[in-house]
């Protein structure tokens, strides 16, 4: 199988603090991670693509320095909320690919739920 | 640039009858994939189905079936005989070959939430 792991599932936490989500590939390398965020009622949208070993690149309008991401390994991304707010409150949802002449197929974390206060 | 449309935001159907989710896509690639996922009120995406641009076969599995037709640009997903835990939200996407660039970004639908009832 592929299957792609996301912690925490479900985070809680105050305006202004930081909040780190990992995502993990658990049975392939994943050479790219992608991340995505999705509002209630809405799709998914597409936040930012990690390579491993190289910075991550981002989608229009999405914050850089808000938003960081690290891709360290072959099987593990992480997304940090810096200086969160209400307004990022958000399902956000990573994926995975293992790269080569299967990279077009993108294996899906179960999503971690965000709640700032 | 790539572009789904699924037109139908809700679709409501009493259980047993069939109901087609529809799905439009724009790209201008000619190598590219097309997928159907589910997302049931847990959030995690279900995998439904995989196209290849090349591949206009229709498909049927169980339940489900999927009607592809590159003349029309669409890729409609066809629950029969419809089943209360087919509520979910659906989502259709496309994806376009690394080869030409696209990096293997997925493009989304907009969703359309199924609901089933008794």
């Amino acid at each position: 199988g592929a299957v792609v792991s996301q912690h925490p599932s479900r985070v809680i936490c105050k305006s202004g603090t930081s909040v780190k989500i990992e995502c993990r590939s658990l049975d392939f390398q994943a050479t790219t991670m992608f991340w995505y965020r999705q509002f209630p009622k809405q799709s998914l949208m597409l936040m930012a693509t990690s390579n491993e070993g190289s910075k991550a690149t981002y989608e229009q309008g999405v914050e850089k320095d808000k938003f960081l991401i690290n891709h360290a390994s072959l099987t593990l991304s992480t997304l940090t909320v810096t200086s969160a707010h209400p307004e990022d409150s958000s399902f956000y949802i990573c994926s995975a690919t293992r790269g080569g002449l299967s990279s077009y197929e993108q294996y899906f974390g179960p999503g971690t739920r965000l709640t700032v206060t | 640039a790539q572009k789904v449309t699924q037109a139908q935001t809700e679709i409501s159907v009493v259980e047993k009858e069939d109901v087609t989710l529809d799905c439009v896509y724009e790209t201008r690639d000619t190598t590219y994939y097309l997928f159907w996922y589910k997302q049931p009120p847990s959030g995690e995406l279900v995998f439904l189905i995989r196209r290849n641009s090349f591949d206009e076969q229709n498909e049927i599995s169980g339940r489900y079936s999927w009607n592809f037709q590159k003349s029309t640009s669409s890729f409609n997903f066809t629950i029969t005989a419809s089943q209360v835990v087919d509520s979910a939200v659906y989502f259709c996407a496309l994806s376009v070959s690394i080869l030409t660039g696209g990096g293997n970004k997925l493009t989304f639908g907009t969703g359309t939430q199924l609901k089933v009832e008794l």
